[in-house]
């Protein structure tokens, strides 16, 4: 059974650090990995798409790495500024209809 | 990326009446969209899948009478909480995978308050 886990669960750093999230995932057979970040109260942003056969992805200040062989991606996002807080989500997709989430980062950025 | 939107953001509606939620993918198709449910603090609920053209799929414990969804063409799912109850109060987000890259997309989600 597939489990995603998310460490830390939350994190709060000054603005302007670079920084990683993480995301472990127990079996190696996926279709893809999400990220998402989502808003208080609000939906879930797609921030980047990792296909099984991909090992990273890049997106302006974002960058998302996939080891599938070790079960794990990371999330790392330069020069962080306050507008990132935000919950970070990782989800990988093990088959057409279902998507594994992790319980999510909690991001906090201090100006 | 590409854009889900949801229909209405926020409703508030009394104990008894129904409330339909629209969910659109705008600019691809979808064959099968996703109702998720959200409790304050808590993570997203998958509460069913659906693909075009047929019966939704429920998750377990989700009343498929209580909750109607009907997702008639490639670009558009609807979710119907009939007979709404205070417990029914919650974020309802939809979500829609893009077939080509098997990518999914998430709605805004809509504030769901029933007095």
């Amino acid at each position: 059974k597939q489990e995603v886990t998310q460490i830390p669960a939350a994190l709060s750093v000054p603005e302007g650090e670079n920084l990683v999230l993480n995301c472990s995932f127990t079996d190696s057979a996926i279709y893809n990995l999400q990220w998402f970040r989502q808003d208080p109260g609000k939906g879930l942003t797609s921030l980047l798409l990792i296909q099984s056969s991909q090992r990273e992805q890049t997106s302006g200040r974002l960058n998302a790495s996939l080891d599938k062989s070790s079960g794990r991606s990371t999330l790392y996002i330069a020069a962080s500024q306050p507008g990132d807080s935000a919950t970070y989500l990782c989800a990988v997709r093990v088959s057409n209809y279902q998507l594994i989430w992790g319980a999510g980062t909690k991001l906090i950025i201090k100006p | 990326g590409a854009v889900v939107s949801q229909h209405p953001s926020r409703v508030i509606c009394k104990s008894g009446t129904s409330v339909k939620i629209e969910c659109r993918s705008l600019d691809f198709q979808a064959t099968t969209m996703f109702w998720y449910r959200q409790f304050p603090k808590q993570s997203l609920m998958l509460m069913a899948t659906s693909n075009e053209g047929s019966k939704a799929t429920y998750e377990q414990g989700v009343e498929k009478d209580k909750f109607l969804i009907n997702h008639a063409s490639l670009t558009l799912s609807t979710l119907t909480v009939t007979s709404a109850h205070p417990e029914d109060s919650s974020f309802y987000i939809c979500s829609a995978r893009e077939d080509r890259h098997n990518e999914q997309f998430f709605g805004p989600g809509t504030r769901l308050t029933v007095l």
